[in-house]
Protein backbone atom coordinates (compact mmCIF):
# COMPACT_ATOMS: atom_id res chain seq x y z
CA UNK A 1 0.00 0.00 0.00
CA UNK A 2 1.14 3.84 -0.29
CA UNK A 3 3.36 5.19 2.44
CA UNK A 4 3.02 8.12 4.40
CA UNK A 5 6.12 9.65 6.25
CA UNK A 6 5.79 12.71 8.64
CA UNK A 7 8.55 14.60 10.17
CA UNK A 8 9.60 15.36 12.36
CA UNK A 9 8.45 13.00 14.66
CA UNK A 10 8.33 15.30 17.66
CA UNK A 11 8.80 18.94 18.11
CA UNK A 12 9.21 20.88 21.04
CA UNK A 13 8.53 25.07 20.70
CA UNK A 14 8.03 27.59 22.71
CA UNK A 15 4.40 30.16 22.45
CA UNK A 16 4.56 32.52 19.18
CA UNK A 17 7.59 30.81 17.00
CA UNK A 18 6.64 29.18 13.58
CA UNK A 19 7.23 25.38 12.85
CA UNK A 20 7.05 23.50 9.83
CA UNK A 21 5.55 19.94 9.56
CA UNK A 22 6.10 17.62 6.44
CA UNK A 23 4.07 14.52 4.61
CA UNK A 24 5.76 12.46 2.04
CA UNK A 25 3.44 9.81 0.24
CA UNK A 26 4.45 7.46 -2.42
CA UNK A 27 1.98 7.45 -4.70
CA UNK A 28 -0.44 9.63 -6.61
CA UNK A 29 -3.31 10.81 -4.18
CA UNK A 30 -6.68 11.69 -4.68
CA UNK A 31 -7.44 13.33 -1.25
CA UNK A 32 -5.79 14.68 1.54
CA UNK A 33 -6.08 15.62 4.53
CA UNK A 34 -4.52 17.05 7.83
CA UNK A 35 -5.70 16.64 11.49
CA UNK A 36 -4.96 17.65 14.71
CA UNK A 37 -5.08 15.14 17.32
CA UNK A 38 -6.24 16.85 21.08
CA UNK A 39 -5.37 15.31 24.04
CA UNK A 40 -8.76 13.72 24.57
CA UNK A 41 -8.37 11.88 20.76
CA UNK A 42 -10.41 13.44 18.66
CA UNK A 43 -9.17 14.11 15.12
CA UNK A 44 -10.21 17.90 14.11
CA UNK A 45 -10.09 18.09 10.53
CA UNK A 46 -7.57 20.98 9.72
CA UNK A 47 -7.69 21.31 5.70
CA UNK A 48 -8.85 19.08 2.86
CA UNK A 49 -5.54 19.52 0.49
CA UNK A 50 -5.29 17.21 -2.40
CA UNK A 51 -3.28 19.92 -4.04
CA UNK A 52 -3.00 23.65 -4.06
CA UNK A 53 -2.57 26.21 -0.90
CA UNK A 54 -4.83 26.73 1.37
CA UNK A 55 -4.95 29.21 4.49
CA UNK A 56 -7.43 29.27 7.88
CA UNK A 57 -6.15 31.87 10.38
CA UNK A 58 -1.92 30.94 11.81
CA UNK A 59 -2.48 27.68 9.37
CA UNK A 60 -1.74 27.32 5.95
CA UNK A 61 -1.30 24.05 3.93
CA UNK A 62 0.80 23.49 0.85
CA UNK A 63 0.31 20.12 -1.27
CA UNK A 64 2.43 19.26 -3.97
CA UNK A 65 0.82 16.60 -5.88
CA UNK A 66 3.24 16.27 -8.46
CA UNK A 67 6.37 15.77 -6.38
CA UNK A 68 4.34 13.69 -3.68
CA UNK A 69 4.42 15.80 -0.34
CA UNK A 70 2.34 18.12 1.53
CA UNK A 71 3.50 20.75 4.18
CA UNK A 72 1.35 22.13 7.52
CA UNK A 73 2.61 25.81 8.24
CA UNK A 74 1.85 26.84 11.94
CA UNK A 75 2.53 30.41 12.54
CA UNK A 76 3.04 32.36 15.93
CA UNK A 77 2.21 29.00 17.80
CA UNK A 78 -0.27 28.44 20.76
CA UNK A 79 0.05 25.89 23.64
CA UNK A 80 -3.17 25.03 22.52
CA UNK A 81 -1.58 24.02 19.49
CA UNK A 82 0.00 21.42 21.31
CA UNK A 83 -0.86 17.75 20.49
CA UNK A 84 -0.28 15.14 17.15
CA UNK A 85 -0.92 16.43 13.74
CA UNK A 86 -1.74 13.32 11.43
CA UNK A 87 -1.20 13.46 7.66
CA UNK A 88 -3.88 10.78 5.83
CA UNK A 89 -3.96 10.54 1.57
CA UNK A 90 -6.30 8.19 -0.52
CA UNK A 91 -4.92 7.05 -2.86
CA UNK A 92 -5.72 7.55 -6.65
CA UNK A 93 -5.70 3.78 -7.70
CA UNK A 94 -4.83 0.40 -6.10
CA UNK A 95 -7.13 0.91 -2.84
CA UNK A 96 -10.85 1.56 -1.84
CA UNK A 97 -12.02 4.63 -3.16
CA UNK A 98 -12.26 6.79 0.13
CA UNK A 99 -9.92 5.02 2.45
CA UNK A 100 -7.67 6.64 4.03
CA UNK A 101 -3.76 5.99 5.05
CA UNK A 102 -2.30 7.48 7.81
CA UNK A 103 1.29 9.00 8.94
CA UNK A 104 2.73 8.16 12.53
CA UNK A 105 2.34 11.48 12.98
CA UNK A 106 4.31 14.24 14.36
CA UNK A 107 3.74 15.28 18.36
CA UNK A 108 3.48 19.29 18.63
CA UNK A 109 4.60 20.55 22.32
CA UNK A 110 4.10 24.40 22.59
CA UNK A 111 5.42 25.56 25.89
CA UNK A 112 4.59 28.89 27.33
CA UNK B 1 -25.00 21.06 11.94
CA UNK B 2 -23.82 17.88 14.67
CA UNK B 3 -20.84 15.95 14.09
CA UNK B 4 -20.00 12.45 14.37
CA UNK B 5 -21.31 11.28 17.50
CA UNK B 6 -20.03 7.72 18.88
CA UNK B 7 -20.38 6.06 22.63
CA UNK B 8 -19.10 5.04 25.14
CA UNK B 9 -16.34 7.72 25.46
CA UNK B 10 -14.64 4.71 27.31
CA UNK B 11 -14.72 1.30 28.42
CA UNK B 12 -12.53 -1.59 29.98
CA UNK B 13 -13.39 -4.95 30.11
CA UNK B 14 -11.41 -7.77 31.22
CA UNK B 15 -10.44 -10.19 28.62
CA UNK B 16 -12.85 -12.36 26.91
CA UNK B 17 -15.24 -10.37 27.00
CA UNK B 18 -17.44 -8.65 24.61
CA UNK B 19 -17.71 -4.92 23.59
CA UNK B 20 -19.78 -2.86 21.46
CA UNK B 21 -19.32 0.43 20.50
CA UNK B 22 -22.42 2.75 18.54
CA UNK B 23 -21.68 5.38 16.37
CA UNK B 24 -23.87 7.88 14.50
CA UNK B 25 -22.52 10.02 11.44
CA UNK B 26 -23.45 13.20 9.98
CA UNK B 27 -26.77 13.67 8.23
CA UNK B 28 -26.59 12.52 4.79
CA UNK B 29 -23.24 10.89 4.80
CA UNK B 30 -23.17 7.72 3.17
CA UNK B 31 -20.28 6.71 3.81
CA UNK B 32 -19.27 5.40 7.23
CA UNK B 33 -15.66 4.14 8.41
CA UNK B 34 -14.63 2.65 11.44
CA UNK B 35 -10.44 3.38 12.50
CA UNK B 36 -8.37 1.83 15.52
CA UNK B 37 -5.67 3.69 16.75
CA UNK B 38 -3.09 1.92 18.98
CA UNK B 39 -1.15 4.36 21.20
CA UNK B 40 2.03 6.12 19.50
CA UNK B 41 0.02 4.83 16.16
CA UNK B 42 -1.88 6.63 13.33
CA UNK B 43 -5.28 5.19 12.56
CA UNK B 44 -6.15 2.08 10.61
CA UNK B 45 -9.07 1.20 8.78
CA UNK B 46 -10.95 -1.84 10.05
CA UNK B 47 -14.12 -1.62 7.68
CA UNK B 48 -15.80 1.22 5.47
CA UNK B 49 -19.83 1.26 4.77
CA UNK B 50 -20.80 2.85 1.72
CA UNK B 51 -24.98 2.88 2.76
CA UNK B 52 -25.56 -0.33 4.50
CA UNK B 53 -23.54 -2.21 2.32
CA UNK B 54 -19.60 -3.14 3.55
CA UNK B 55 -16.72 -1.60 0.63
CA UNK B 56 -13.93 -2.65 2.47
CA UNK B 57 -13.47 -5.16 5.67
CA UNK B 58 -9.87 -6.75 4.51
CA UNK B 59 -7.99 -5.32 7.92
CA UNK B 60 -11.41 -6.60 10.28
CA UNK B 61 -10.14 -9.49 12.44
CA UNK B 62 -13.62 -11.44 11.64
CA UNK B 63 -12.61 -14.44 13.83
CA UNK B 64 -13.28 -11.78 16.73
CA UNK B 65 -14.82 -8.16 15.48
CA UNK B 66 -17.96 -8.00 13.34
CA UNK B 67 -20.04 -4.82 12.72
CA UNK B 68 -23.08 -3.66 10.81
CA UNK B 69 -24.77 -0.44 9.92
CA UNK B 70 -28.57 -1.43 9.14
CA UNK B 71 -30.82 0.93 7.17
CA UNK B 72 -27.93 3.01 6.14
CA UNK B 73 -27.25 5.50 9.19
CA UNK B 74 -25.68 3.87 12.45
CA UNK B 75 -23.26 1.76 12.93
CA UNK B 76 -22.19 -0.61 15.52
CA UNK B 77 -18.84 -2.73 16.11
CA UNK B 78 -18.49 -5.52 18.56
CA UNK B 79 -15.72 -7.54 19.87
CA UNK B 80 -15.90 -10.56 21.01
CA UNK B 81 -14.11 -12.15 22.90
CA UNK B 82 -11.53 -9.15 23.51
CA UNK B 83 -8.00 -9.53 23.71
CA UNK B 84 -5.43 -7.73 25.51
CA UNK B 85 -3.94 -6.07 22.28
CA UNK B 86 -7.20 -4.66 21.10
CA UNK B 87 -6.41 -2.15 24.11
CA UNK B 88 -6.86 0.97 21.30
CA UNK B 89 -9.09 4.02 20.57
CA UNK B 90 -12.09 3.07 18.06
CA UNK B 91 -12.67 6.15 15.97
CA UNK B 92 -16.11 6.38 13.55
CA UNK B 93 -16.00 8.95 10.59
CA UNK B 94 -18.09 9.80 7.81
CA UNK B 95 -17.72 11.37 4.84
CA UNK B 96 -20.53 12.79 2.15
CA UNK B 97 -19.05 9.79 -0.59
CA UNK B 98 -16.55 7.52 -0.66
CA UNK B 99 -13.81 9.48 -2.85
CA UNK B 100 -12.78 12.84 -2.60
CA UNK B 101 -14.45 14.38 0.31
CA UNK B 102 -13.31 15.30 3.68
CA UNK B 103 -13.79 12.81 6.19
CA UNK B 104 -15.01 13.77 9.77
CA UNK B 105 -13.91 12.15 12.56
CA UNK B 106 -16.04 11.55 15.99
CA UNK B 107 -14.33 11.93 19.53
CA UNK B 108 -13.44 8.26 19.62
CA UNK B 109 -14.14 5.71 22.09
CA UNK B 110 -11.02 4.52 24.64
CA UNK B 111 -11.12 0.76 24.86
CA UNK B 112 -8.92 -1.21 27.87
CA UNK B 113 -8.89 -4.87 27.88
CA UNK B 114 -6.99 -5.93 31.22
Amino acid sequence: GIQVEQSPPDLILQEGANSTLRCNFSDSVNNLQWFHQNPWGQLINLFYIPSGTKQNGRLSATTVATERYSLLYISSSQTTDSGVYFCAVEPLRGSTLGRLYFGRGTQLTVWP
Amino acid sequence: EAGVAQSPRYKIIEKRQSVAFWCNPISGHATLYWYQQILGQGPKLLIQFQNNGVVDDSQLPKDRFSAERLKGVDSTLKIQPAKLEDSAVYLCASSLAASGNTIYFGEGSWLTVV
